[in-house]
């Protein structure tokens, strides 16, 4: 059974940083590009970055550009997402999502995890 | 990155039909193929419905289907079950620079 459990939401002032993890299990984690995706509390899905299998291409959304940085630890079967100079409108539920096609993927997210919350506020 | 356009909301009796556009542009939507929805029930984590445009997972039924003509990609629900009463959002693949875009969701009532 595949199962994303994400962890590393806390609350946090403006300006702060935080890593968040995502272990994975019941798949090849080594073979799937993984994203993260946001949700503002009320607001939709944003999606937020990538990286592709062998972790050699990373991707992000312009409105965190510069400020998060996504990794993954193919030995470990994690995903993570450190997040500095965070700002208010961080706010929301950090889902990590796997691609459903192997290496390149479709873009197109089979599993989701339940999510970690981050607040920022002061 | 501009997020695709859907209607806030639509609803539909069971029984009927009712489908969901999702507007992008020649940039996303127009250029490739790779649209995929997403149904999310209050406080649940979304799942994936649609994907490649049209095609269904494993699992998910075959009352939902999709369809694109030029820039606009099309959710359809036949049938429709109080279950399907959720949010549903659009999803594509906009190219290297932008990379990933989603629509702002369609709130579906099941009246």
């Amino acid at each position: 059974e595949v199962q994303l459990v994400e962890s590393g939401g806390v609350v946090v002032q403006p300006g702060g940083s935080l890593r968040l993890s995502c272990a994975a299990s019941g798949f090849t984690f080594d073979d799937y590009t993984m994203h993260w995706v946001r949700q503002a509390p009320g607001k939709g899905l944003e999606w937020v970055s990538l990286i592709s299998w062998d972790g050699g291409s990373t991707y992000y959304a312009d409105s965190v550009k510069g400020r998060f940085t996504i990794s993954r630890d193919n030995s470990k079967n994690s995903l993570y997402l450190q997040m500095n100079s965070l700002r208010t409108e961080d706010t929301a539920l950090y889902y990590c999502a796997k691609d459903l096609v192997v290496h390149l993927g479709v873009y197109a997210f089979d599993y989701w995890g339940q999510g970690t919350l981050v607040t920022v506020s002061s | 990155q501009s997020a695709l356009t859907q209607p806030a909301s639509v609803s539909g009796s069971p029984g009927q039909s009712i489908t969901i556009s999702c507007t992008g542009t020649s940039s996303d939507v127009g250029s490739y193929n790779l649209v995929s929805w997403y149904q999310q029930h209050p406080g649940k984590a979304p799942k994936l419905m649609i994907y490649e445009g049209s095609k269904r997972p494993s699992g998910v039924s075959n009352r939902f289907s999709g369809s694109k003509s030029g820039n606009t990609a099309s959710l359809t629900i036949s049938g429709l079950q109080a279950e399907d009463e959720a949010d549903y959002y659009c999803c594509s693949y906009a190219g290297s620079s932008t990379t990933v875009v989603f629509g702002g969701g369609t709130k579906l009532t099941v009246l």
